[in-house]
């Protein structure tokens, strides 16, 4: 079965640092979302991605968030200068259309920044 | 902007015992999905609810889309230690993201 892989599983920085994260969506998909969870917590849009550009992003993302198609395959999430507060599980979702269409996750990357 | 709200935030149950989760939206959804995750892992997609009023099932799982398409439960049958993780509902904004509920924490004490 298809499925969206994420790397790396764990990632820890020391604060100040930029990460990148990094995801390959289903092949055949359209549309690709970052989405992130606080321990415990809500999951929250971070942003979402199509055509090669951002659809829509959330107020969390702000200047120090950056994502990135590069190649065709790999969807990137980069923190440019990771705060405590960014310590999270970030997940990488993709779907093939919008509307009726599922969304299928990745098994998230739990970034911890020190 | 759109809001997706779901209570209860958290359920402990005995195995055995029926289990039911809400979900409300700011707004009228054209469809709406339920999505499991369990602890650790990442959300999966359980199922998706289109129509006014639909009702689906999945085994012990009961899904319900309200006739407003505004609201939506989830209800779980005589509950399993399987059945433990959270459960989230979903709702498309006017854009192409997923708006998540909040999430319902399920605990099964066997």
């Amino acid at each position: 079965e298809p499925e969206v892989t994420q790397t790396p599983s764990h990632q820890v920085t020391q604060m100040g640092q930029e990460v990148i994260l990094r995801c390959v969506p289903i092949s055949n998909h359209l549309y690709f979302y970052w989405y992130r969870q606080i321990l415990g917590q809500k999951v929250e849009f971070l942003v979402s991605f199509y055509n090669n550009e951002i659809s829509e992003k959330s107020e969390i993302f702000d200047d120090q968030f950056s994502v990135e198609r590069p190649d065709g395959s790999n969807f990137t999430l980069k923190i440019r200068s990771t705060k405590l507060e960014d310590s999270a599980m970030y997940f990488c979702a993709s779907r093939w259309g919008q509307g009726v269409s599922e969304a299928f996750f990745g098994q998230g990357t739990r970034l911890t920044v020190v | 902007g759109q809001q997706v709200m779901q209570i209860p935030q958290y359920q402990h149950v005995q195995e055995g015992e029926d289990f039911t989760t809400y979900c409300n939206s700011s707004t009228t959804l054209s469809n709406i999905q339920w999505y499991k995750q369990r602890p650790g892992g990442h959300p999966v997609f359980l199922i998706q609810l289109v129509k006014s009023g639909e009702v689906k099932k999945q085994k012990r799982l009961t899904f319900q889309f309200g006739e407003a398409k505004k609201n939506s439960s989830l209800h779980i049958t005589a509950t399993q230690t399987t059945d433990v993780g959270t459960y989230f509902c979903a709702g498309p904004n006017y854009g192409n993201k997923l708006v998540f509920g909040a999430g319902t924490i399920l605990r099964v004490k066997s």
